[in-house]
């Protein structure tokens, strides 16, 4: 059974780089038929795509969040990386890595990760 | 960027009975639509994909339709444990998720 687990820091400084990583167990992270993503979840509030990732190394970001963000993927750890930087207060959240589905484009969400809280406070 | 928006924002429904979803896109997107549940202190779980395609173990309760802009996820007979937070999230053009929906016990 695939599982995926986040890590990182839960307390993050205003202006600093949130920086989180996801390992995947029972499957291969270097399949052709998948992405592997980060999605964000205020307190309270919906969901919002950060971005995805290709084994290859190839990456989509939300547009919104572009000039912030940088995945990255270790195939050799079968982890993948989210880096945030600057963040502020908004960006207060629980983070979920998720595996994503390869078709023609970006597919859907199939197996998610538990989640990680991340606060953004001094 | 492709708007998704989502009614009721919460449906009060006894168990039982049918529920309704409805997702709007703001263009169109296909059939490139999935559902999700989130119950509370959980991930979202994917119930249905390309439109109307269930999730492996997702029970037969659960369906969905629509094409373009216009879908619906339908619960046929409501249980304990389908009341919960449901999102719809497009991915014809990047990803985007709807508000959500909220099933409450009437």
């Amino acid at each position: 059974q695939l599982q995926l687990q986040e890590s990182g820091p839960g307390l993050v400084k205003p202006s600093e780089t949130l920086s989180l990583t996801c390992t995947v167990s029972g499957g291969s992270i270097s399949s052709s038929s998948y992405y592997w993503g980060w999605i964000r979840q205020p307190p309270g509030k919906g969901l919002e795509w950060i971005g995805s990732i290709y084994y290859s190394g190839s990456t989509y970001y939300n547009p919104s969040l572009k000039s912030r963000v940088t995945i990255s993927v270790d195939t050799s750890k079968k982890q993948f990386s989210l880096k945030l930087s600057s963040v502020t207060a908004a960006d207060t959240g629980v983070f979920y890595c998720a595996r994503q589905s390869k078709g023609l484009r970006l597919g859907e969400l199939d197996y998610w990760g538990q989640g990680t809280l991340v606060t953004v406070s001094s | 960027e492709t708007v998704m928006t989502q009614s009721p924002a919460t449906l009060s429904v006894s168990a039982g009975e049918r529920a309704t979803l409805s997702c709007r896109a703001s263009q169109s997107v296909g059939d490139n639509l999935a559902w999700y549940q989130q119950r509370p202190g959980q991930a979202p779980r994917l119930l249905i994909y390309g439109a109307s395609t269930r999730a492996t173990g997702i029970p037969a309760r659960f369906s969905g339709s629509g094409s373009g802009t216009e879908f619906t996820l339908t619960i046929s007979s409501l249980q304990s444990e389908d009341f919960a937070v449901y999102y719809c999230q497009q991915y014809r053009n990047w990803l985007t998720f709807g508000q959500g929906t909220k099933v409450e016990i009437k």
